[in-house]
């Protein structure tokens, strides 16, 4: 069972365009939403990161937006980039818990 | 600093062989956690060991066994491999125990990428 949903599973955007990755989650014991960007052959690497109590967390061109009554979270970048070309993850970790639940990944590709 | 470092790479191995995979963490990271990440998912949780004792374990099967060292690196073994096994397997290290973590302490490595024939 999937703890977290994430969609699309691939996105083409072009460059200086804005790039929207969505997540969902049911357990409403997950207290810290992280975001991974991964480069093939690497490692998943933390781009950012919200807890529920914030609705927006901005970080340079990477925004997230946390809907709690939905369940809901996105990644947003502005101005996307080539070398923004990468799959992104979105993740869940519960409160006091020692794991992250990843969703299934978002292959973003930015078109120069 | 060196970051989380992995070997093997890469390998090949059949069905029903034995793997050891092993992980070295940042140095102060005394917490090392594997993941397996099967090509086009996210990554999954397999353990989690903190000061060499196991602190949190995923849904695998017995087939699958860490342990960690006193100089805190870490090894990941599966037994019996399936094809399904095939993937990539990436530690983690942090510094501090999983109910204090914060996932931007989480670093991971490169991974070891598994393929069962």
């Amino acid at each position: 069972q999937q703890q977290v949903k994430q969609s699309p599973q691939s996105l083409i955007v072009q460059k200086g365009g804005i790039s929207i990755i969505n997540c969902a989650y049911e357990n409403t014991a997950f207290d810290y939403f992280p975001w991974y960007q991964q480069f093939p052959g690497k490692g998943p690497a933390l781009l950012i990161a919200i807890r529920p109590d914030v609705s927006e967390k901005k970080e340079g061109r990477f925004t997230i937006s946390f809907n709690k009554s939905a369940k809901q979270f996105s990644l947003h970048i502005m101005d996307s980039q080539p070398g923004d070309s990468a799959t992104y993850f979105c993740a869940a970790m519960k409160g006091g818990a020692n794991n992250l639940f990843f969703g299934t990944g978002t292959r973003l590709t930015v078109i120069p | 600093d060196a970051g989380v470092t992995q070997s093997p790479t890469h390998l090949i191995k059949t069905r029903g062989q034995h793997v050891t995979l092993r992980c070295s963490p940042i140095s102060g990271h005394k917490s090392v956690s594997w993941y397996q990440q099967v090509l086009g998912q996210g990554p999954q949780f397999i353990f989690q060991y903190y000061e060499k004792e196991e602190r949190g374990r995923g849904n695998f099967p017995d087939r699958f066994s860490a342990r960690q060292f006193p100089n805190y690196s870490s090894e990941l073994n599966v037994n019996a491999l399936l094809l399904g096994d095939s993937a990539l397997y990436l530690c983690a290290s942090s510094l501090r125990l999983a109910g204090a973590l914060q996932a931007g302490e989480l670093f991971f490595g490169e991974g070891s990428r598994l393929t069962v024939l």
